[in-house]
């Protein structure tokens, strides 16, 4: 059981380029989330999928966009990276979302610098 | 506007005292509460949660969280801290039938 598996680990982009980011579960958990962890703000929710087929907006969705490409699989897309974006990102899962009851299991995460 | 305060950015504490991480929170209603762990260049752990039922909850690595309903908190204890507990500590709040609300994390360092 691997879990929850990110790629790459780390990645460095010039202003302007794009990336997709990759998350993986093994688990069969229904709901998937990706969050961006900066200093001294916790994490904060960018997208997230409560079921296979659905996506929505978390509190910090500008410049993002994501694919629920099956019940294993959740993607992260930066179209034109900005500094800003500059973050440590993490992808979880959970049994269910919306209900608090499941604890989420997160990846190792993504270190992304944006020059 | 749903939040979570853990107002200690650092705590240390001698190997074998007794240690407590604060969190408190201000959510509508009767949300559900949890603790994780991140150690160095990982992701999160989960330690523990609260639910319902006892205000005294147990965890993973001899942790324990403590809810108090009317001062709004959760803080993690343990009663003698280890080397190894050294890492980041993150408080989270689920109000009911919405997403995950992280507290900013405290750093917390066993001194040997």
């Amino acid at each position: 059981n691997a879990g929850v598996t990110q790629t790459p680990k780390f990645q460095v982009l010039k202003t302007g380029q794009s990336m997709t980011l990759q998350c993986a579960q093994d688990m069969n958990h229904n709901s998937m989330y990706w969050y961006r962890q900066d200093p001294g703000m916790g994490l904060r929710l960018i997208y997230y999928s409560a079921s296979e087929g659905t996506t929505d907006k978390g509190e910090v969705p500008n410049g993002y966009n994501v694919s629920r490409l099956n019940k294993r699989e959740f993607s992260l897309r930066l179209e034109s990276a900005a500094p800003s974006q500059t973050s440590v990102y993490f992808c979880a899962s959970s049994e269910a979302s919306g209900r608090g009851l499941n604890e989420q299991f997160f990846g190792p995460g993504t270190r992304l610098t944006v020059l | 506007a749903q939040s979570v305060a853990q107002p200690e950015d650092q705590v240390n504490v001698a190997e074998g005292n007794p240690l407590t991480v604060k969190c408190t929170y201000s959510v509508s209603g009767n949300p559900y509460l949890f603790w994780y762990v991140q150690y160095p260049n990982r992701g999160l752990q989960f330690l523990l949660k609260y639910i319902t039922g006892d205000n005294l909850v147990k965890g993973s690595y001899g942790f324990e969280a403590e809810f108090n309903k009317s001062q709004t908190s959760f803080h993690l204890k343990k009663p003698s801290a280890l080397v190894s507990d050294s890492a980041l500590y993150f408080c989270a709040v689920v109000p009911y039938g919405q997403n995950f609300v992280f507290g900013p994390g405290t750093r917390l360092s066993v001194l040997p």
